[in-house]
């Protein structure tokens, strides 16, 4: 596609249900990354694809937040028993090869309201 | 260790006035640096990077920011604002991570608006 695209753009759920956030890089990109925007902490980093392996899981907060990816394209964000601190915008990057100085292409963002 | 520190969180300026958003950083390694901006509910967009050419690195929408060693500084402006111009901008440096991928350390964001 022309750009990252993410889904859904917002999301409202109660305390203890599980979400799957969507993120579709552009088309090539091997490098994936999904980062976590919240008032308090700012931008985070959460986890880095390269295809389908995450060799970098280092920024997920807890083991309820996990992430796949799946044919080298399309990656998942799934978290597990949502709590109110989860609410944020999670924004989904890609990169051509994942290396360093390439720049990364963000998504418009997934808003996710936990309630 | 990476830090960005931006040194102002809102910035206010007049249309058709100059724009100067601030940013000092910090990195043990030879540094890439990059502008993002973000307006109201979309995702960042990349504004100008910095890889080790030249030092005064032109942007998109008439932004361009000077890199200085000696000042660990990388501040953005732009000659003269336009009402378009009014969002969150992020200065952000990069670094290798264990793996070889890019690592980026976001500083908190300086929101401009711009006063008709």
């Amino acid at each position: 596609g022309a750009g990252v695209s993410q889904s859904p753009s917002n999301k409202v759920t109660e305390k203890g249900k599980d979400v799957e956030l969507r993120c579709d890089p552009i088309s090539g990109h091997t490098a994936l990354y999904w980062y976590r925007q919240s008032l308090g902490q700012g931008l985070e980093f959460l986890i880095y694809f390269q295809g389908n392996s995450a060799p970098d899981k280092s920024g997920l907060p807890s083991d309820r937040f996990s992430a796949e990816r799946t044919g080298g394209s399309v990656s998942t964000l799934t978290i597990q028993r949502t709590q109110q601190e989860d609410s944020a915008v999670y924004l989904c990057a890609s990169s051509f090869d994942g290396t360093w100085e390439e720049t990364q292409y963000f998504g418009p963002g997934t808003r996710l309201l936990v309630l | 260790a990476q830090s960005v520190t931006q040194l102002d969180s809102h910035v206010s300026v007049s249309e058709g006035t100059p724009v100067l958003l601030r940013c000092n950083y910090s990195s043990s390694y030879s540094p890439s640096l990059f502008w993002y901006v973000q307006h109201p509910n979309k995702g960042l967009q990349l504004l100008l990077k910095y890889t080790s050419a030249a030092t005064l690195v032109k942007g998109i929408n008439g932004f361009e920011a000077e890199f200085k060693k000696s000042e660990t500084s990388f501040h953005l402006t732009k000659p003269s604002a336009h009402m378009s111009d009014a969002a969150e901008y992020f200065c952000v440096v990069s670094h290798p991570g264990v793996f070889g991928n890019e690592k980026l350390t976001f500083g908190t964001g300086t929101r401009l608006t711009i006063i008709p």
